[in-house]
């Protein structure tokens, strides 16, 4: 089963236009954590944030944040009047208390920022 | 503070021949993780590994594949007898400690071809 869910396949937009990742997480544990990771087109993996499951607080940092809701299995992350440099694919990840070192990854969602 | 190596960065082989894919951690690091990405889909784990053991490898394929982080010197990935399948993005991230509250940094990844 699909632990980690990131519905949209590719995001166009338009320069300085906002855009929202869905990511959409399934498990049964109460400790668990989250993570944004960019792969711009040069091909690395680029950590962007973790959370926790008992932190559900929305954070921001720059033109990046992040909405946490466990209410709804989602961790969503928004880009804020993006840029050319915002082209990548994002991965959403998911690590559980049951097995704490392995990431589940979604299947990325590729944004593509128009100049 | 340089951050995890791997290379080649790119790597080409006939089918039946072997891949040697190295990963050495960031400065501090000694737990040691593999992923794969096949074209088009995420990050999958393959095997978790300290220095001299293996901790995990429920994720690596039975044959042809092995992993090992000697005392001294890099974590290597090893594909015997390479077959068109398994041309894919292999990544290497590392972590301080092995846990939930760890973050696993990734390197830029080798990029295996196989003709």
């Amino acid at each position: 089963a699909q632990k980690v869910t990131q519905a949209q396949t590719e995001i166009s937009v338009v320069e300085k236009e906002d855009v929202t990742l869905d990511c959409v997480y399934e498990t049964r544990d109460t400790t668990y954590y989250l993570f944004w990771y960019k792969q711009p087109p040069s091909g690395e993996l680029v950590f962007l944030i973790r959370r926790n499951s008992f932190d559900e607080q929305n954070e921001i940092s720059g033109r990046y944040s992040w909405n946490f809701q466990k209410s709804t299995s989602s961790f969503n992350f928004t880009i804020t009047a993006s840029q050319v440099v915002d082209s990548a694919v994002y991965f959403c990840a998911l690590s559980e208390m049951a097995n704490d070192y392995k990431l589940s990854f979604g299947a990325g969602t590729t944004v593509t920022v128009r100049a | 503070n340089a951050g995890v190596m791997q290379n080649p960065r790119h790597l080409v082989r006939r089918r039946g021949q072997e891949a040697r894919l190295r990963c050495s951690p960031m400065k501090g690091h000694s737990h040691v993780y593999w992923y794969r990405q096949l074209p088009e889909e995420g990050l999958k784990f393959m095997v978790y590994l300290q220095k001299e053991n293996i901790i995990d490898e429920s994720g690596m394929p039975k044959e042809r594949f092995s992993a090992e982080f000697p005392k001294e010197g890099p974590s290597i990935l090893r594909i015997q007898q390479v077959v068109r399948g398994d041309s894919a993005a292999y990544f290497c991230a590392s972590s301080p400690t092995s846990g939930l509250t760890d973050t696993q940094y990734f390197g830029p990844g080798t990029r295996l071809t196989v003709l």
